[in-house]
Formats: structure tokens, sequence, C-alpha cells
């Protein structure tokens, strides 16, 4: 069953605390996304990776870290630095980084108590 | 920079209408254009993509036109039912080089039975 997978769906984090969100496909796509919504706010990117062991900055990035070691992992860490982390975070894979479908994954609420 | 701008406010229509949703954009205009659907809590789905050469899309209810003298593109559901009610998001890439997609704010349809 091919798909893309977000865990965990809620996430508690206290002030001060980096916290790491994962996104896994096995769609076999090069490349991966991560997106934050709030609401009202449409999907705003904050890192993108076209292939393997290569990544760049969204139009959110600060606060944010990203790596990607394995073609179907797109882990997104949270940092302390990221001033109002509380929001829906979006990974989305695409076949290439051109005009492909992006498929979402289920998303992750991150809530900073 | 290009921007995106959706309806914000939500659209009630009755069962069995055609549901019209609009997509503007500022400008250049980009080499495709997606629709995308959103349901509470749960990441877009991917609906129509139309290019820059294309007038019109087609699938099963739905239809999609694009008018780049306008900057436009309008998205219709007709025979709508009450499954339709969700947020309809529109993206489009915004470099013209690297194809970035960037996403608008999303319209909410609301289909009363």
């Amino acid at each position: 069953d091919g798909g893309i997978t977000q865990s965990p769906k809620y996430l508690f984090r206290k002030e001060g605390q980096n916290v790491t969100l994962s996104c896994e496909q096995n769609l076999n796509h090069d490349a991966m996304y991560w997106y934050r919504q709030d609401p009202g706010q449409g999907l705003r990117l904050i890192y993108y990776s076209q292939i393997v062991n290569d990544f760049q900055k969204g139009d959110i990035a600060e606060g944010y870290s990203v790596s990607r070691e394995k073609k179907e992992s797109f882990p997104l860490t949270v940092t302390s630095a990221q001033k109002n982390p509380t929001a829906f975070y979006l990974c989305a894979s695409s076949l290439s980084a051109g005009p492909d479908t992006q498929y979402f994954g289920p998303g992750t609420r991150l809530t900073v108590l | 920079s290009q921007k995106i701008e959706q309806n914000s406010e939500a659209l009630n229509i009755q069962e069995g209408k055609t549901a019209t949703l609009t997509c503007n954009y500022t400008n250049y205009s980009p080499a495709y254009l997606q629709w995308y659907r959103q349901d509470p809590g749960r990441g877009p789905v991917f609906l129509l993509l139309i290019r820059e050469n294309e007038k019109e899309k087609r699938k099963e209810r739905l239809k999609v036109t694009f008018d780049t003298t306008l900057k436009q593109s309008l998205f219709h559901i007709t025979a709508s039912q009450p499954a339709d009610s969700a947020t309809y998001l529109c993206a489009l890439d915004i470099s013209g080089g690297y194809q970035k997609v960037t996403f608008g704010t999303g319209t909410k349809l609301q289909v009363i039975p």
C-alpha cells in the first residue's frame, strides 16, 4: 500500500524543547517538502528536498532543520529557536521537483505548552 | 513576488447546483496551476492540474479553466453533493525556473442538502 506517513498525529512540547516530526514515503519520489499551516493561512513552505543528501530553505525556515539521508525519509526538527511553533505540519512528496502532483501525509498537529 | 488570491469567505450552495471557486494571481503567468481538496485536520488531496497552454480540463464532475489574460482560474463542481463540502486550494509555480509551488489560502465550500 503506497503512500506517505507522518507521525505522531498529535504532539505536545514544552517550551525550550526540540522536537522531531517524522515523514516517510514509499512512493519512490525524489522530491519531498515540509509545510506549515496556520488557521486562515495557506500552506507555507519550510524546507524542500529535490534529491537525497540535498535540501533547500523555503519561505519560513528559521527555527527548523531537516535531513535527507534516505530517499524515503525527510524528518523535520522544530528547534527551541522557533518562536511560534504551534501549528499543523504537513509533509508532501512528488515524483520530481517540477510540475508534479504533490502527495500529502495526514499531518502532525504540534502544540507547545 | 507572485501572490495568489482565493475568496476567504465560505461559499454555501444548494445540493445539485454548480459550485464555482476562483483563484486569481498577480504578476507573471505560471506554467501550470493545480487544485487540491482539504478536509478538516487532514492533508490536501490533488484533484486537477492545468497547464498554461490549456484552456480547460475536466474530470468527472470537476472542471478547471485557466485564463492567462485575466490571470484567473475557475474551479467548477457540477451537481454538487454534501460530500463535496471541504476547503479547496489552488497552487501554482512561482519561479518560472525551478518550479517551487505556492498555495493559496483556500475557499471553504459548504453544500447544503
